[in-house]
C-alpha cells in the first residue's frame, strides 16, 4: 500500500510568492495534518483535518490556509512568503480515535522542501 | 514554542553500543511517542506510551515513562550504522496535535 505522499518535493520561491503544497494520504485515512521543519529544530504543528473540516490550528499567521477535498486529499497554502517560511512542510495521515483526538500514531510523507529566496 | 526537549543535543556512539536518550515536557499528557527522521525526511513512528505506561519495550528499542517527573527515556540496544538518524520525542495532550522536541542527532560509528 502507498504511503503518504506529497508534492512537490523540493520547491524555491521568492519573497512575496505563493506556494500550495498538496498531500494524499494513506488509503483508508480521514485525518491529514501539517507540520513545519525549520532546519534543526522538531516539527511545529499547523493544521490538523478531519473529514474536510478544520479541527485543530496552530500558532501561524493567516497566511497559512489549508483545506481538505472529500477524497480526503489535503492542500497547505502559504501566501507573501518570508525568508522565514523556507522550511520542511510535513504532511501526515492517521486514523483518529473516538472523540477525533489527534493522539495516536501519525503517519509522515517525506515531506516538501520549500526554499525561499 | 516546543513542549518537549531531549537530552542530549547529539550523541555519538560505536556500533554495537547502546545509546539513551532523554525527553522532559511541561504538561500533562495522553500518550508520548518517538520518531525517527533520517536526513531531514520525513518522520518514521517507533513506539508510543501511553500515561498509565511506565515501560514498554519493541524490539531493541526500550521506553520508560516516568509521569510524575514529566520525562521519558528511549534506549537503543546494540546499535547499528543504520541506527543514525535524529530521535524526537513527542507528547499528545487533548488536542488536535503532537508536540514535538527539538531532536537528538545520533551517529552511529562503525
Amino acid at each position: 500500500d502507498a504511503g503518504v505522499t506529497q508534492s512537490p518535493t523540493h520547491l524555491i520561491k521568492t519573497r512575496g510568492q505563493h506556494v500550495t503544497l498538496r498531500c494524499s494520504p494513506i488509503s483508508g485515512h480521514k485525518s491529514v495534518s501539517w507540520y513545519q521543519q525549520v532546519l534543526g529544530q522538531g516539527p511545529q504543528f499547523i493544521f490538523q483535518y478531519y473529514e474536510k473540516e478544520e479541527r485543530g490550528r496552530g500558532n501561524f499567521p493567516d497566511r497559512f490556509s489549508a483545506r481538505q477535498f472529500p477524497n480526503y486529499s489535503s492542500e497547505l497554502n502559504v501566501n507573501a512568503l518570508l525568508l522565514g517560511d523556507s522550511a520542511l512542510y510535513l504532511c501526515a495521515s492517521s486514523l483518529l480515535s473516538a472523540g477525533g483526538l489527534n493522539t495516536g500514531e501519525l503517519f509522515f510523507g517525506e515531506g516538501s522542501r520549500l526554499t525561499v529566496l | 514554542s516546543q513542549q518537549g526537549e531531549e537530552d542530549p543535543q547529539a550523541l555519538s556512539i560505536q556500533e554495537g553500543e547502546n545509546a539513551t536518550m532523554n525527553c522532559s515536557y511541561k504538561t500533562s499528557i495522553n500518550n508520548l511517542q518517538w520518531y525517527r527522521q533520517n536526513s531531514g525526511r520525513g518522520l518514521v513512528h517507533l513506539i508510543l506510551i501511553r500515561s498509565n505506561e511506565r515501560e514498554k519495550h519493541s524490539g531493541r528499542l526500550r521506553v520508560t515513562l516516568d509521569t510524575s517527573k514529566k520525562s521519558s527515556s528511549l534506549l537503543i540496544t546494540a546499535s547499528r550504522a543504520a541506527d543514525t538518524a535524529s530521535y524526537f520525542c513527542a507528547t499528545a495532550s487533548n488536542d488536535y496535535k503532537l508536540s514535538f522536541g527539538a531532536g537528538t542527532t545520533v551517529t552511529v560509528r562503525a
